[in-house]
């Protein structure tokens, strides 16, 4: 049973910081892994997809790896900025899931201080 | 292209009542996902519909809970005699497959349920 954890579950830097955020997962035949941002009581915006066969993503100030061996990928976040903060959500699919679902992680809030 | 949209955005029902979501996955997408989120909780999955079928209900409270994906019209996730542990946000999303790809699924604004 695939689970997902992300650490830490809360996270507030002054703005400017180059940030990471983790996510693991227990089950390394992932087909992908997705990174998405929420707002407050919006929905989820889909920020970097990654396929089991690749290492990285970048989307402007944006980077997410992927290690499927050690079951873990990260949200590199470059120059933090106030707008950045929201809750951030990894999740995956399972390589061998008929129903192609996303197994989601807790998230992470980040707050980025002025 | 409009994206998905749910509707109601919010909802409030009384306990006891019955509670209709909809959803409508975008233009050209056959597939349709429903997720919940608990308050303080990540998503949780709940069901992945086809058109007319239901392809893996796993996630899905076994009782008064039920959805579909009609022909025509919208996805419907239906609740009925609402608790107040049904209060949450419901999200649909859809994609334009379900076959291994590399395509996303793509996420509504949501439904907020309170049940009072």
């Amino acid at each position: 049973k695939q689970e997902v954890t992300q650490i830490p579950a809360a996270l507030s830097v002054p703005e400017g910081e180059n940030l990471v955020l983790n996510c693991s997962f227990t089950d390394s035949a992932i087909y992908n892994l997705q990174w998405f941002r929420q707002d407050p009581g919006k929905g989820l915006t889909s920020l970097l997809l990654i396929q089991s066969s690749q290492r990285e993503q970048t989307s402007g100030r944006l980077n997410a790896s992927l290690d499927k061996s050690s079951g873990r990928s990260t949200l590199y976040i470059a120059a933090s900025q106030p707008g950045d903060s929201a809750t951030y959500l990894c999740a995956a699919r399972r390589l061998m899931d008929s129903s192609y679902k996303l197994i989601f992680g807790s998230g992470t809030r980040l707050l980025v201080r002025p | 292209n409009a994206g998905v949209m749910q509707n109601p955005r919010h909802l409030v029902r009384r306990r006891g009542q019955e509670a209709r979501l909809r959803c409508s996955p975008m233009k050209g997408h056959s597939h349709v996902y429903w997720y919940r989120q608990l308050p303080e909780e990540g998503l949780k999955f709940m069901v992945y519909l086809q058109k007319e079928n239901i392809i893996d209900e796993s996630g899905m409270p076994k009782e008064r809970f039920s959805a579909e994906f009609p022909k025509e019209g919208p996805s419907i996730l239906r609740i009925q005699q609402v608790v107040r542990g049904d209060s949450a946000a419901y999200f649909c999303a859809s994609s334009p497959q379900g076959h291994l790809s590399s395509y996303e699924q793509y996420f509504g604004p949501g439904t907020r349920l309170t049940v009072t």
